[in-house]
C-alpha cells in the first residue's frame, strides 16, 4: 500500500519562509510521481497551488514555489502571509496512473 | 477572475447513478489535465480520477474503478463525473481541479 507522508503541523512566523515536505513509501519523489500541492483554508474548498513538481497557476501567488528537495517534493513559502494559514495537501501519482493524498500539513502562521 | 459552478449532487441510496458537472472559467481549461477528488466530513482529501487535456487518458482510484467515468467537454469548458452503482462510502463532498476553490458538491449515499 503507498502512503504519502507529511508533517502533521509547521508554524511560521509573518513574513519568514517555510518549506513543507512530501515523502513516499515507496522511495524517492521524482517528476515521475507529477507531485500536485493544494491549499484548503477552514471550512473552504481545496485549491490547487502547483502541478508536476513546480509549475504554478495563474492564481498561484508568487511566494509559493515547488520542487523536489532531498528525495521528497518540497512546497515553499516566502514571505509568509496570515492569509496563508491553511491545511497543505500533496498529490503524487504512483505509476503515472494512480493519485494518492498525503495527510496533509497545517500551516499555523503565529 | 476564475471561477467554477459545480452541481449534480444530492441524496441517492446505494446503488443509484448521479452526474456530476464543473463548468470554469477565467483560466485556459483545455491547457490543464482535470481531477474529481472527493472529502468526507472531517477527512483529508481522496483522488478520485483525472482526465488529460483532450480527454483521451484516464485514470482512476481502485475504489471507483468501474463504476465511475470522467469526461470533459472542452468547447464548454466543462468536466464531468457520471457515478454509478454508488456505495455508502462514495459519500462526501467533491470537487474539481484545477483550479478548486469553488463551493463542492455534496454526495450523499444513504437508504
Amino acid at each position: 500500500q503507498t502512503v504519502v507522508t507529511q508533517e502533521p503541523s509547521l508554524t511560521v512566523s509573518p513574513g519568514g519562509t517555510v518549506t513543507l515536505t512530501c515523502a513516499s513509501s515507496t522511495g524517492a519523489v521524482t517528476t515521475g510521481y507529477y507531485p500536485d500541492w493544494f491549499q484548503q483554508k477552514p471550512g473552504q474548498a481545496p485549491r490547487a497551488l502547483i502541478y508536476t513538481t513546480s509549475n504554478k497557476y495563474s492564481w498561484t501567488p508568487a511566494r509559493f514555489s515547488g520542487s523536489l528537495l532531498g528525495g521528497k517534493a518540497a512546497l515553499t513559502l516566502s514571505g509568509v502571509q496570515p492569509e496563508d494559514e491553511a491545511d497543505y495537501y500533496c498529490l503524487l501519482y504512483f505509476g503515472g496512473t494512480k493519485g494518492v493524498f498525503g495527510g496533509g500539513t497545517r500551516l499555523t502562521v503565529l | 477572475e476564475v471561477q467554477l459552478v459545480e452541481s449534480g449532487g444530492g441524496l441517492v441510496q446505494p446503488g443509484g447513478s448521479l452526474r456530476l458537472s464543473c463548468v470554469a472559467s477565467g483560466f485556459i481549461f483545455s491547457n490543464y489535465g482535470m481531477n474529481w477528488v472527493r472529502q468526507a466530513p472531517g477527512k483529508g482529501l481522496e483522488w478520485v480520477s483525472y482526465i488529460s487535456t483532450s480527454g483521451t487518458t484516464k485514470y482512476y482510484a481502485d475504489s471507483v474503478k468501474g463504476r465511475f467515468t470522467i469526461s470533459r467537454d472542452n468547447a464548454k469548458n466543462s468536466l464531468y463525473l457520471q457515478m454509478n452503482s454508488l456505495r455508502d462510502e462514495d459519500t462526501a463532498v467533491y470537487y474539481c481541479a484545477p483550479p478548486g476553490g469553488g463551493q463542492g458538491i455534496a454526495v450523499t449515499v444513504s437508504s
